[in-house]
């Protein structure tokens, strides 16, 4: 697609319940980035894949965080056990192997736990 | 490491003023600098791009020009409408390590008031 598809728009679980969200990178883009945005605007970055190779994981919380690029499936990003500070949004973006090309971000999925 | 500094804000102006948010960086090499903007309630949308030193990136009347010397990447926009109202995000990104990443400013609330 021509833009980066992102589901579901909005998600409410209880704590300790499992999340899980979907991204469909621009169709030829290899490179996909998951962020996080918090209280008051702050972008914090997640994880990168090339295609479907994990490219940089630096920003992961690993025990409860996990997330794949598979072939010819959407990426997902999956939270276990969610907590109260997991709600925000998280925004998927993608690009052309080449790095200066631009990052196009989805609408953004906004996760709410209670 | 690299970052992305610009006011907070809120900047509050009337319709029809002058707009300058200011953006400064470090980064080493060669990076790509953009703004992205968020309107209430959506994702992040490209706005406009430059890719190297003295690239001016235009887009809905705003404008910004890379300036290496002063590590610079101010927004600016003649006269400002009630609709541009959002939060604007100056960013970077960068070859590290042979990848690529996303450094996001902290965010700029402007509130144009009629």
């Amino acid at each position: 697609g021509e833009e980066v598809a992102q589901t579901p728009k909005h998600l409410v679980r209880g704590e300790g319940q499992k999340a899980k969200l979907y991204c469909a990178p621009i169709k030829g883009h290899s490179y996909v980035f998951w962020y996080q945005q918090v209280l008051k605007n702050e972008f914090k970055f997640l994880i990168s894949f090339q295609n479907e190779n994990v490219f940089d994981e630096t920003g992961m919380p690993k025990e409860r965080f996990s997330a794949k690029c598979l072939p010819n499936s959407p990426c997902s990003l999956e939270i276990q056990a969610t907590k109260l500070e997991d709600s925000a949004v998280y925004f998927c973006a993608s690009s052309l192997r080449d790095g200066r090309n631009t990052i196009y971000f989805g609408e953004g999925s906004w996760l709410t736990v209670v | 490491g690299d970052s992305v500094t610009q006011m907070e804000g809120p900047v509050t102006l009337s319709e029809e003023a002058f707009l300058t948010i200011n953006c400064t960086y470090t980064a080493t090499g060669y990076p790509s600098l953009f703004w992205y903007v968020q309107y209430p309630g959506e994702g992040l949308q490209l706005l406009l791009k430059a890719t190297k030193a003295d690239d001016k990136g235009s887009n809905k009347g705003f404008e910004a020009t890379y300036r290496k010397e002063t590590t610079s990447f101010h927004l600016e926009k003649g006269s400002v409408q009630v609709s541009d109202s959002a939060v604007y995000f100056c960013a970077l990104t960068h070859i590290a390590g042979g990848y690529q990443k996303v450094t996001f400013g902290i965010g700029t609330k402007l509130q144009v008031i009629p």
